[in-house]
């Protein structure tokens, strides 16, 4: 079935430091693909979103390229800060007839000043 | 605009009782979605809602169930409750279903069985 693996955090950063967070999908046939950010004690946030191959989403200088060919969405960001400390979840979109989001099991990101 | 609101915020419960959780999606927002997060098995789908008809639900035991409302207001009810229960219910709001159609999430309801 559909499916998303995320790396494991925690992933600890020194502020403006660069990030990368893994994310790669099996799915059948070409879904849409999601970054959300859940900060502590809150629900999810969309961050970004691409729904066709190299398309690339952006938000809050945080990017990701939807690239079909090694089946991934990876989320990145030139310069961390403090405030960027959250969970991230990638996520999927079926395109069959349900629309659910598939989630990855989550990126914890913690920036030290 | 208002977001999605979900109550109560917190709830704490015994094995064997039943709890209902209550969400008001966007104005004008039609679909409505149920998710359950926990440290284990991540954020699983519960079920999805449309204009008061269930469209889709997850791989979850009947004791999960659902509904919505004409104003598109949903609520989700768990009976029997099991220690395994204990999670954050988010649900999530859409205009419409269907694809691309961004989902507005709640804060969640934090449901602690005892």
């Amino acid at each position: 079935g559909d499916s998303v693996t995320q790396m494991e955090g925690p992933v600890t950063l020194s502020e403006e430091a660069f990030l990368t967070i893994n994310c790669t999908y099996t799915a059948t046939g070409y879904p849409s693909l999601f970054w959300y950010v859940q900060y502590p004690g809150e629900g999810l946030q969309l961050l970004l979103k691409a729904t066709k191959a190299d398309d690339k989403g952006s938000n809050k200088g945080f990017e990701a390229t939807y690239r079909k060919e090694t089946t991934s969405f990876h989320l990145e960001k030139g310069s961390v800060q403090v405030s960027d400390s959250a969970v991230y979840f990638c996520a999927l979109e079926r395109r069959d007839s349900s629309y659910k989001l598939i989630f990855g099991s989550g990126t914890r990101l913690l920036v030290r000043p | 605009k208002a977001g999605v609101t979900q109550t109560p915020r917190y709830l704490i419960k015994t094995r064997g009782q039943q709890v209902t959780l209550s969400c008001s999606p966007i104005s004008g927002h039609r679909s409505v979605s149920w998710y359950q997060q926990t440290p284990g098995q991540g954020l699983q789908f519960l079920f999805e809602y449309f204009s008061e008809t269930q469209r889709n639900k997850g791989n979850f035991p009947g004791r999960f169930s659902g509904r919505q409302f004409s104003n598109s207001r949903s609520e989700m009810n768990v009976s029997t409750l099991e220690l395994g229960d204990s999670a954050l219910y988010l649900c999530a709001s859409s205009s419409v279903a269907g694809a691309n159609n961004e989902q507005f999430f709640g804060p969640g309801t934090r449901l602690t069985v005892l």
